[in-house]
């Protein structure tokens, strides 16, 4: 069964160092999606992606963050300079026209 | 705006006996309904999705929920519980017929399964 999938399952950086989150999403699927899940809470919407361009973005998807699909296969959440509050479970999504979606197994972002 | 609030933060349950898991939701359009369930250390896998039709839905693992829309509801049950059951459940939404909208979650049920 085709899946979605991340790397890394876990990164540690440093406050103000750039990391890029990666993902596969499956490969007939046309919309992306980045949530975030900070410890204890809920799961919060940052981003959508189809065509390659940003279709929605939440508040919490500022300057700081941006999306890209590079090639035919990845696609990508860039924090260009992390907080410690970026430190969260990043999970990735993708879906057809049908609109469910698929969810990877997720990045565990720590700043410290 | 579209908003899911699961009333229950924690559930403890019995190994074999029933759960319900609540959520209601608001929107001012219609909606597609789902459920995840996140396993500890674990990813989001959808247990179930109410996109139309019947409003009875059933999913994975045994699960099931109804969709009421007079009341906007997308309860999920199971009728016997297991150990491996325990997790979080997540109720989530996103507009009808719109492909590439983002889910709304709810705040979440940790389901704790004693033995």
């Amino acid at each position: 069964e085709p899946e979605v999938t991340q790397t890394p399952s876990h990164q540690v950086t440093q406050m103000g160092q750039e990391v890029i989150l990666r993902c596969v999403p499956i490969s007939n699927h046309l919309y992306f999606y980045w949530y975030r899940q900070i410890l204890g809470q809920k799961v919060e919407f940052l981003v959508s992606f189809y065509n390659n361009e940003i279709s929605e973005k939440s508040e919490i998807f500022d300057d700081q963050f941006s999306v890209e699909r590079p090639d035919g296969s990845n696609f990508t959440l860039k924090i260009r300079s992390t907080k410690l509050e970026d430190s969260a479970m990043y999970f990735c999504a993708s879906s057809d026209s049908l609109g469910e979606q698929y969810f990877g197994p997720g990045t565990r972002l720590t700043v410290t | 705006a579209q908003s899911v609030t699961q009333l229950d933060s924690q559930v403890p349950v019995f190994e074999e006996a029933p759960v319900e898991l609540r959520c209601n939701y608001s929107s001012s359009v219609s909606v597609y309904l789902f459920w995840y369930v996140q396993y500890p250390n674990q990813g989001l896998q959808l247990l179930l999705k109410y996109l139309s039709g019947s409003t009875l839905v059933k999913g994975i693992n045994g699960f099931e929920a109804e969709f009421n829309k007079s009341q906007t509801s997308f309860h999920l049950r199971k009728p016997s519980v297991h150990i491996s059951d325990t997790a979080e459940y997540f109720c989530a939404v996103s507009d009808f017929g719109a492909a590439g909208n983002k889910l709304t979650f709810g705040g979440g049920t940790r389901v704790l399964v004693k033995p």
